[in-house]
Protein backbone atom coordinates (compact mmCIF):
# COMPACT_ATOMS: atom_id res chain seq x y z
CA UNK A 1 0.00 0.00 0.00
CA UNK A 2 1.22 3.79 -0.70
CA UNK A 3 -0.63 4.98 2.01
CA UNK A 4 -1.84 8.96 1.25
CA UNK A 5 0.01 10.15 -1.98
CA UNK A 6 0.00 13.84 -2.59
CA UNK A 7 1.19 16.03 -5.64
CA UNK A 8 3.09 18.03 -6.81
CA UNK A 9 5.41 18.21 -3.47
CA UNK A 10 6.60 21.67 -4.38
CA UNK A 11 4.19 25.08 -6.21
CA UNK A 12 5.43 28.29 -6.69
CA UNK A 13 2.59 30.36 -8.17
CA UNK A 14 2.06 33.93 -8.62
CA UNK A 15 -0.66 36.09 -6.55
CA UNK A 16 -4.15 35.85 -8.48
CA UNK A 17 -3.33 32.14 -9.79
CA UNK A 18 -5.04 29.06 -8.78
CA UNK A 19 -3.98 25.03 -8.85
CA UNK A 20 -5.27 22.16 -7.58
CA UNK A 21 -3.66 19.90 -4.81
CA UNK A 22 -3.77 16.21 -5.38
CA UNK A 23 -4.58 13.58 -2.74
CA UNK A 24 -5.18 10.28 -3.35
CA UNK A 25 -5.24 7.15 -0.41
CA UNK A 26 -5.55 3.64 -1.25
CA UNK A 27 -6.36 2.11 2.51
CA UNK A 28 -10.25 2.57 1.41
CA UNK A 29 -10.70 5.40 4.15
CA UNK A 30 -14.21 6.75 4.45
CA UNK A 31 -12.71 10.05 6.10
CA UNK A 32 -10.17 12.57 4.80
CA UNK A 33 -8.81 15.89 5.64
CA UNK A 34 -6.65 18.47 4.56
CA UNK A 35 -4.73 20.61 6.75
CA UNK A 36 -2.19 23.58 6.48
CA UNK A 37 1.29 24.19 8.48
CA UNK A 38 2.53 27.74 8.43
CA UNK A 39 6.33 27.28 9.88
CA UNK A 40 6.83 26.64 13.10
CA UNK A 41 3.25 25.89 13.72
CA UNK A 42 0.51 23.57 14.62
CA UNK A 43 -1.89 22.00 12.28
CA UNK A 44 -4.71 23.84 11.01
CA UNK A 45 -7.87 21.92 9.48
CA UNK A 46 -8.96 23.47 6.11
CA UNK A 47 -11.63 21.28 5.05
CA UNK A 48 -12.44 17.50 5.34
CA UNK A 49 -14.89 14.66 4.21
CA UNK A 50 -16.49 11.79 5.83
CA UNK A 51 -17.21 9.93 2.46
CA UNK A 52 -17.37 10.52 -1.21
CA UNK A 53 -20.00 13.38 -2.04
CA UNK A 54 -19.67 15.02 1.39
CA UNK A 55 -17.59 17.91 2.73
CA UNK A 56 -17.66 20.37 5.09
CA UNK A 57 -15.51 23.24 6.19
CA UNK A 58 -12.83 23.26 8.72
CA UNK A 59 -11.13 25.86 10.68
CA UNK A 60 -9.73 27.87 8.01
CA UNK A 61 -12.05 27.10 4.56
CA UNK A 62 -11.76 30.47 3.28
CA UNK A 63 -9.77 31.05 -0.32
CA UNK A 64 -10.27 26.81 -0.56
CA UNK A 65 -12.66 24.52 -2.08
CA UNK A 66 -12.53 20.66 -1.94
CA UNK A 67 -14.72 18.37 -3.67
CA UNK A 68 -14.99 14.22 -3.05
CA UNK A 69 -16.47 12.26 -6.05
CA UNK A 70 -14.85 8.99 -4.96
CA UNK A 71 -13.57 7.60 -1.74
CA UNK A 72 -9.96 7.19 -2.94
CA UNK A 73 -9.22 11.31 -4.00
CA UNK A 74 -10.19 14.22 -2.04
CA UNK A 75 -8.00 17.59 -4.50
CA UNK A 76 -7.94 20.97 -2.41
CA UNK A 77 -8.73 23.61 -5.19
CA UNK A 78 -7.40 27.20 -3.96
CA UNK A 79 -8.65 30.14 -6.04
CA UNK A 80 -7.00 33.67 -6.40
CA UNK A 81 -3.75 32.55 -5.00
CA UNK A 82 -2.51 35.31 -1.80
CA UNK A 83 0.64 35.52 -0.14
CA UNK A 84 -1.09 34.36 3.17
CA UNK A 85 -1.73 30.53 1.46
CA UNK A 86 1.88 30.31 1.44
CA UNK A 87 2.30 26.87 3.58
CA UNK A 88 2.71 23.46 3.55
CA UNK A 89 -0.67 21.69 2.86
CA UNK A 90 -1.29 17.62 3.85
CA UNK A 91 -4.12 15.52 3.52
CA UNK A 92 -4.64 12.66 5.77
CA UNK A 93 -7.01 10.08 5.92
CA UNK A 94 -8.80 7.90 8.33
CA UNK A 95 -10.86 4.86 8.86
CA UNK A 96 -13.32 6.37 11.13
CA UNK A 97 -14.17 9.73 13.51
CA UNK A 98 -12.03 9.91 16.28
CA UNK A 99 -9.60 7.03 14.51
CA UNK A 100 -5.88 7.51 13.84
CA UNK A 101 -5.09 10.05 10.82
CA UNK A 102 -2.41 8.95 8.38
CA UNK A 103 -0.31 11.86 6.66
CA UNK A 104 0.59 12.26 3.26
CA UNK A 105 4.29 13.96 2.54
CA UNK A 106 2.87 17.22 2.58
CA UNK A 107 2.42 20.04 -0.81
CA UNK A 108 4.90 22.99 -0.20
CA UNK A 109 3.23 25.96 -1.74
CA UNK A 110 5.03 29.62 -2.29
CA UNK A 111 2.89 32.75 -3.54
CA UNK A 112 4.53 35.44 -4.29
CA UNK B 1 -15.08 23.98 20.21
CA UNK B 2 -13.22 21.62 22.09
CA UNK B 3 -9.34 22.76 22.58
CA UNK B 4 -6.49 21.10 23.56
CA UNK B 5 -3.63 23.36 24.88
CA UNK B 6 0.14 21.72 24.85
CA UNK B 7 2.90 22.69 26.24
CA UNK B 8 5.80 23.25 26.34
CA UNK B 9 5.88 24.56 22.67
CA UNK B 10 9.73 24.63 22.82
CA UNK B 11 11.70 22.60 24.75
CA UNK B 12 15.70 22.01 24.70
CA UNK B 13 17.54 19.59 26.29
CA UNK B 14 21.25 17.77 26.28
CA UNK B 15 21.38 14.65 24.83
CA UNK B 16 21.17 11.81 26.97
CA UNK B 17 18.63 13.92 29.14
CA UNK B 18 14.61 12.98 29.93
CA UNK B 19 11.59 15.17 28.03
CA UNK B 20 8.11 15.64 28.75
CA UNK B 21 5.31 17.33 27.01
CA UNK B 22 2.07 17.64 28.54
CA UNK B 23 -1.55 18.48 27.06
CA UNK B 24 -4.77 19.27 28.54
CA UNK B 25 -8.16 19.55 27.75
CA UNK B 26 -10.63 21.09 29.28
CA UNK B 27 -13.73 18.22 28.35
CA UNK B 28 -13.40 15.08 28.79
CA UNK B 29 -11.49 13.00 25.81
CA UNK B 30 -12.64 9.70 24.01
CA UNK B 31 -9.21 9.04 23.21
CA UNK B 32 -6.11 10.67 23.39
CA UNK B 33 -3.32 10.08 20.27
CA UNK B 34 -0.01 11.26 19.60
CA UNK B 35 1.90 12.12 16.43
CA UNK B 36 5.95 13.03 15.93
CA UNK B 37 6.53 15.22 13.10
CA UNK B 38 10.54 15.20 11.96
CA UNK B 39 11.73 18.40 10.68
CA UNK B 40 10.82 19.02 7.28
CA UNK B 41 8.60 15.68 7.39
CA UNK B 42 4.82 14.82 7.59
CA UNK B 43 2.92 13.92 11.21
CA UNK B 44 3.20 10.41 11.97
CA UNK B 45 0.88 8.61 14.43
CA UNK B 46 2.70 7.24 17.24
CA UNK B 47 -0.14 5.71 19.65
CA UNK B 48 -3.44 6.38 20.63
CA UNK B 49 -4.87 5.67 24.35
CA UNK B 50 -8.72 5.11 25.42
CA UNK B 51 -8.79 3.98 28.64
CA UNK B 52 -8.81 6.28 32.01
CA UNK B 53 -5.57 6.01 33.62
CA UNK B 54 -3.73 4.40 30.80
CA UNK B 55 -0.01 3.94 30.61
CA UNK B 56 1.80 2.49 27.38
CA UNK B 57 5.23 2.22 26.48
CA UNK B 58 7.31 2.69 22.97
CA UNK B 59 11.18 1.45 23.86
CA UNK B 60 12.54 5.15 25.39
CA UNK B 61 8.90 6.56 25.07
CA UNK B 62 6.15 7.07 27.78
CA UNK B 63 2.80 7.74 27.20
CA UNK B 64 0.08 8.50 29.82
CA UNK B 65 -3.57 9.33 30.12
CA UNK B 66 -5.07 10.72 32.99
CA UNK B 67 -7.96 9.58 35.59
CA UNK B 68 -10.11 12.13 34.62
CA UNK B 69 -9.50 11.56 30.49
CA UNK B 70 -8.72 15.08 30.42
CA UNK B 71 -5.17 15.55 30.33
CA UNK B 72 -1.91 13.29 28.90
CA UNK B 73 1.48 13.20 28.81
CA UNK B 74 4.87 11.87 26.51
CA UNK B 75 8.07 11.22 28.63
CA UNK B 76 11.17 10.41 26.57
CA UNK B 77 13.75 8.76 28.74
CA UNK B 78 17.50 9.68 27.54
CA UNK B 79 17.08 11.35 24.81
CA UNK B 80 18.85 10.49 21.38
CA UNK B 81 19.48 12.57 18.34
CA UNK B 82 17.35 10.77 16.31
CA UNK B 83 13.92 12.18 18.67
CA UNK B 84 14.41 15.56 17.39
CA UNK B 85 10.92 17.06 15.93
CA UNK B 86 7.94 18.70 17.05
CA UNK B 87 5.53 16.29 19.10
CA UNK B 88 1.53 16.42 18.83
CA UNK B 89 -1.24 15.54 21.28
CA UNK B 90 -4.11 14.93 19.52
CA UNK B 91 -8.08 14.84 21.31
CA UNK B 92 -11.03 12.96 19.48
CA UNK B 93 -14.22 14.21 21.97
CA UNK B 94 -17.37 12.19 21.38
CA UNK B 95 -20.23 13.83 19.86
CA UNK B 96 -19.94 17.41 18.13
CA UNK B 97 -18.62 17.83 14.65
CA UNK B 98 -17.01 15.26 12.35
CA UNK B 99 -13.97 16.82 12.18
CA UNK B 100 -12.65 13.87 14.67
CA UNK B 101 -9.43 14.95 16.28
CA UNK B 102 -8.24 18.55 17.75
CA UNK B 103 -4.58 18.92 17.69
CA UNK B 104 -2.50 20.59 20.02
CA UNK B 105 -0.02 23.30 18.47
CA UNK B 106 2.80 21.11 19.31
CA UNK B 107 5.90 20.82 21.57
CA UNK B 108 8.99 21.43 19.18
CA UNK B 109 11.93 19.15 20.89
CA UNK B 110 15.64 20.37 20.16
CA UNK B 111 18.46 18.66 21.39
CA UNK B 112 22.01 19.37 21.87
CA UNK B 113 24.70 16.70 21.49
Amino acid sequence: NAGVTQTPKFRILKIGQSMTLQCTQDMNHNYMYWYRQDPGMGLKLIYYSVGAGITDKGEVPNGYNVSRSTTEDFPLRLELAAPSQTSVYFCASSPRRGAAQYFGPGTRLLVL
Amino acid sequence: GQQVMQIPQYQHVQEGEDFTTYCNSSTTLSNIQWYKQRPGGHPVFLIQLVKSGEVKKQKRLTFQFGEAKKNSSLHITATQTTDVGTYFCAGAYSGGGADGLTFGKGTHLIIQP
